[in-house]
């Protein structure tokens, strides 16, 4: 109950296509959802993050898609660039973002 | 934004030593950090939390007594990989929720690659 499924496990996007990643979950009692976005080598870092009180959030390219009834969540990252190439992670936590539950991982190719 | 810092970022040993990896939080106070594991192309998985000033909480399935955590101080926390082995070779990752922030609030350090020969 405390898995979160993620996919597709790796995509390949044409430069200014959209990159779209999934993620889904079982256990209600989930109240925060993060995305991380991380380089080879690095800790992997914040993008953005959404809470189950809204359907979607925007920052930048990044947009979050939130659908609570059916306990999924998505990644869209428009006009993909290159240095978006990285491998991204959804997570989700309860009682307020401390222990997460990452997703499998996405690796994403922006390709020109 | 909030720093932390993971201190040695690579490093490589021979079987049977132990290492120490620290984790600091280098622009804010941090009541609890938490240590991951993470091995190639695979997801994070969390090891243990930390809380300062008391013993920290692992998961199911992690060795408290190969993986010494101590959190002395709001600003560090130091993980110790003891007796290692070629199978405790992984990228070790920390993070660090800002003191009084609301919640979400969670910043990760770049990672600790651990090679034992």
């Amino acid at each position: 109950q405390q898995q979160v499924k993620q996919s597709p496990q790796s995509l390949i996007v044409q430069k200014g296509g959209i990159s779209i990643i999934n993620c889904a979950y079982e256990n209600t009692a989930f109240d925060y959802f993060p995305w991380y976005q991380q380089f080879p080598g690095k800790g992997p870092a914040l993008l953005i993050a959404i809470r189950p009180d809204v359907s979607e959030k925007k920052e930048g390219r990044f947009t979050i898609s939130f659908n609570k009834s059916a306990k999924q969540f998505s990644l869209h990252i428009m006009d993909s660039q290159p240095g978006d190439s990285a491998t991204y992670f959804c997570a989700a936590s309860t009682g307020g973002g401390n222990k997460l539950t990452f997703g499998t991982g996405t690796q994403l190719k922006v390709e020109l | 934004g909030a720093v932390v810092s993971q201190h040695p970022s690579r490093v490589i040993c021979k079987s049977g030593t132990s290492v120490k990896i620290e984790c600091r939080s280098l622009d804010f106070q941090a009541t609890t950090m938490f240590w991951y594991r993470q091995f190639p192309k695979q997801s994070l998985m969390l090891m243990a939390t930390s809380n300062e000033g008391s013993k920290a909480t692992y998961e199911q399935g992690v060795e408290k007594d190969k993986f010494l955590i101590n959190h002395a101080s709001l600003t560090l926390s130091t993980l110790t990989v003891t007796s290692a082995h070629p199978e405790d070779s992984s990228f070790y990752i920390c993070s660090a929720r800002r003191r009084g922030a609301g919640s979400g609030e969670l910043f990760f350090g770049e990672g600790s690659r651990l090679t034992v020969l």
